[in-house]
């Protein structure tokens, strides 16, 4: 079955430890997008890239780094230089301009 | 620049009753609609989506939603709820050359 797969779900961080997230899609999309979740505040985008090579910051893109080298793979790396990376991360892929978006299960990260 | 608005945080209501979560939209320019519905620690799933045609969409789980233009409004119904319908729902908003926009989401508890 086509979809998009995050790991890990859980992930435990010391402070000033910087950490990757995976989001691997077999889905063939063009686009590829991560958001951050906090309660109360919806999804907030931090990055996404619309083709192989080429990416752009979303509203929350300050101590957060993404590669695009695959078309199947958008990793995410949360940086010491994020200030509150507790989070759950989702990421997503979309097929065409309509912007549908299909979501992993996303990744929960907790800082300790 | 797009907003949605989901005028509700938190919606409660029996089971077996019907529910309407509210979506309001500003855009300038023709707009794609949709609802997701996301289960605790788990990704989004799409509902249902609104792209032309009739103003009312069916969906999945027995919700609908009607697009008025006029309102600027795309709210979701069901007419009975069941407690397998507890969760989140984010309503979203995009068209051709803007971003993905989210609203904040509602939680929808269903009482016993």
């Amino acid at each position: 079955d086509g979809g998009i797969t995050q790991s890990p779900k859980y992930l435990f961080r010391k402070e000033g430890q910087n950490v990757t997230l995976s989001c691997e899609q077999n889905l063939n999309h063009d686009a590829m997008y991560w958001y951050r979740q906090d309660p109360g505040q919806g999804l907030r985008l931090i990055y996404y890239s619309q083709i192989v090579n080429d990416f752009q910051k979303g509203d929350i893109a300050e101590g957060y780094s993404v590669s695009r080298e695959k078309k199947e793979s958008f990793p995410l790396t949360v940086t010491s230089a994020q200030k509150n990376p507790t989070a759950f991360y989702l990421c997503a892929s979309t097929r065409d301009y309509t912007g549908e978006l299909f979501f992993g299960e996303g990744s929960r990260l907790t800082v300790l | 620049a797009q907003s949605v608005t989901q005028l509700d945080s938190q919606v409660p209501v029996f089971e077996e009753a019907p529910v309407e979560l509210r979506c309001n939209y500003s855009s300038s320019v023709s707009v794609y609609l949709f609802w997701y519905v996301q289960y605790p620690n788990q990704g989004l799933q799409l509902l249902l989506k609104y792209l032309s045609g009739s103003t009312l969409v069916k969906g999945i789980n027995g919700f609908e939603a009607e697009f008025n233009k006029s309102q600027t409004s795309f709210h979701l119904r069901k007419p009975s709820v069941h407690i397998s319908d507890t969760a989140e729902y984010f309503c979203a908003a995009s068209n051709r050359d803007d971003k993905i926009i989210f609203g904040k989401g509602t939680r929808l508890h269903i009482l016993p």
